[in-house]
């Protein structure tokens, strides 16, 4: 059965410097999607990055990056230059190839970025 | 800006109230979901519906009804609910494909539901 960890209730950051917010999964199909979505306290949950498990390079989208170790079933979200605005809810989720229309979330880890 | 616009964003309704939720997708996307997330949890897959037609129902109750009168359009309407009910409730919508990436959700900003 497809499972996501994300073992980090909550994560601190100083404004302007980096963050890794982890996630684990596990699944016995070869073929799945690994998405990270932010969620502020509005509410809205928003799409930020996706890496595909055929795919060769690590995902980037502006500062956002995934750090994809698929033997150690891994895939962490690094942040860059953190801004005061990226203070919110951050999942991980997993769709598996043959699973249909159904994507698994994690846990979360709520971030919050210090000024 | 969301391409996925959800009404109301607050609702407030007593247990004997009939009401609605809805949802519009401007994508032009042929799957579309509901999602249920109570405060500090992750969102829980309540319905999809693909091609019009309802495809999942993960074992909702009754007093939920998911309507899907077209491709860009999803309701959800609520009959005697609990005050358990109150969540903030997700509609998300995604092309219908056999590749993961094909199937990425996109999510509305959510009405928040609360059941007086």
């Amino acid at each position: 059965a497809q499972k996501i960890t994300q073992t980090q209730p909550g994560m601190f950051v100083q404004e302007k410097e980096a963050v890794t917010l982890d996630c684990t999964y596990d699944t016995s199909d070869p073929s799945y999607g690994l998405f990270w979505y932010k969620q502020p306290s509005s509410g809205e949950m928003i799409f930020l990055i996706y890496q595909g498990s055929y795919d060769q390079q690590n995902a980037t989208e502006g500062r956002y990056s995934l750090n994809f170790q698929k033997a150690r079933k891994s895939a962490n979200l690094v942040i860059s230059a953190s801004q005061l605005g990226d203070s919110a809810m951050y999942f991980c989720a997993m769709r598996e190839g043959t699973g249909g229309f159904k994507t698994i979330f994690g846990a979360g880890t709520r971030l919050f970025v210090k000024a | 800006d969301t391409e996925v616009t959800q009404t109301p964003k607050h609702l407030v309704m007593g247990m004997t109230n009939k009401k609605s939720l809805k949802c519009e997708q401007h994508m032009g996307h042929r799957a579309m979901y509901w999602y249920k997330q109570k405060a500090k949890k992750p969102p829980e897959l309540m319905f999809v519906y693909s091609y019009e037609k309802l495809s999942i129902n993960e074992s909702v109750p009754s007093r939920f009804s998911p309507e899907c009168p077209n491709s860009s359009l999803l309701n959800l309407h609520l009959h005697a609910l609990q005050p358990e009910d109150s969540a903030l409730y997700l509609c998300a919508s995604s092309q219908v494909s056999s590749l993961p990436l094909g199937n990425t959700i996109y999510f509305g900003e959510g009405s928040w539901l609360t059941v007086v």
